[in-house]
């Protein structure tokens, strides 16, 4: 099974960066997925890692250590529009098996003036 | 606009009903995965379908079964509702292909049922 940790709510500062932490304890790993949720909405996908280190990409980044069972997003240049929830997602394997995610509870970002 | 499309929006019925909610995947995806999400709970993975067959089980009850048309769209039937029902139900679909791609799941808008 999988169980995945991360803070229930997080508050920061419009223009700072935060980083939001994701622990996992799984029997399989085949991906961690981060994706984003304002309220009442659709998750969307943010980034995919697969192998240790930083992944990139604009404002956003996401970071993984597999023998740690452990991954951040780092947001930058916080803007009012990135308060939303932010769930961490690990996938079990990439095979005929499925390709299934088990989410984390998400960490509710509030971005303050 | 993920391309993944759900309807109904809002459904609003009483305890003891049957509803059958749809998802029409990405085009191309092959796989549509349901999922809950309630007030107090994250996203909780209910089942996925692969090319019309059954792939993955989460938690689903009893009371709920799932099914992939050979067009690739699939319905999740809800019966015998209860008041712990009403929740926001996202499908989602991905490619599934073997090699060179994420796999990433793309979400639909959701089904928000309210059991009264």
């Amino acid at each position: 099974g999988q169980n995945i940790d991360q803070p229930t709510e997080m508050t920061a500062t419009e223009g700072a960066i935060v980083q939001i932490n994701c622990t996992y304890q799984t029997s399989g790993f085949n991906g961690l997925f981060w994706y984003q949720q304002h309220a009442g909405e659709a998750p969307t996908f943010l980034s995919y890692n697969v192998l240790d280190g930083l992944e990139e990409k604009g404002r956003f980044s996401s970071f993984l250590s597999r023998s740690k069972g452990y991954s951040y997003l780092l947001l930058k240049e916080l803007q009012m529009k990135d308060s939303a929830s932010y769930l961490c997602a690990v996938r079990d394997g990439l095979n005929n098996a499925g390709n299934m995610l088990t989410f984390g509870g998400g960490t509710r970002l509030m971005v303050k003036p | 606009d993920s391309g993944v499309t759900q309807t109904p929006k809002h459904l609003i019925t009483a305890t003891g009903q049957r509803v059958t909610l749809r998802c029409s995947p990405r085009s191309g995806d092959l796989s549509v995965y349901w999922y809950q999400q309630s007030l107090d709970q994250g996203l909780q993975f209910l089942i996925q379908y692969y090319n019309g067959e059954e792939r993955a089980k989460g938690n689903i009850l009893e009371r709920f079964s799932a099914q992939q048309f050979p067009d690739l769209h699939s319905e999740l039937n809800l019966s015998s509702l209860e008041l712990g029902d009403s929740a926001l139900y996202f499908c989602a679909s991905s490619v599934d292909a073997t090699s060179g791609s994420y796999n990433e799941q793309f979400f639909g808008p959701g089904t928000r049922l309210t059991v009264l």
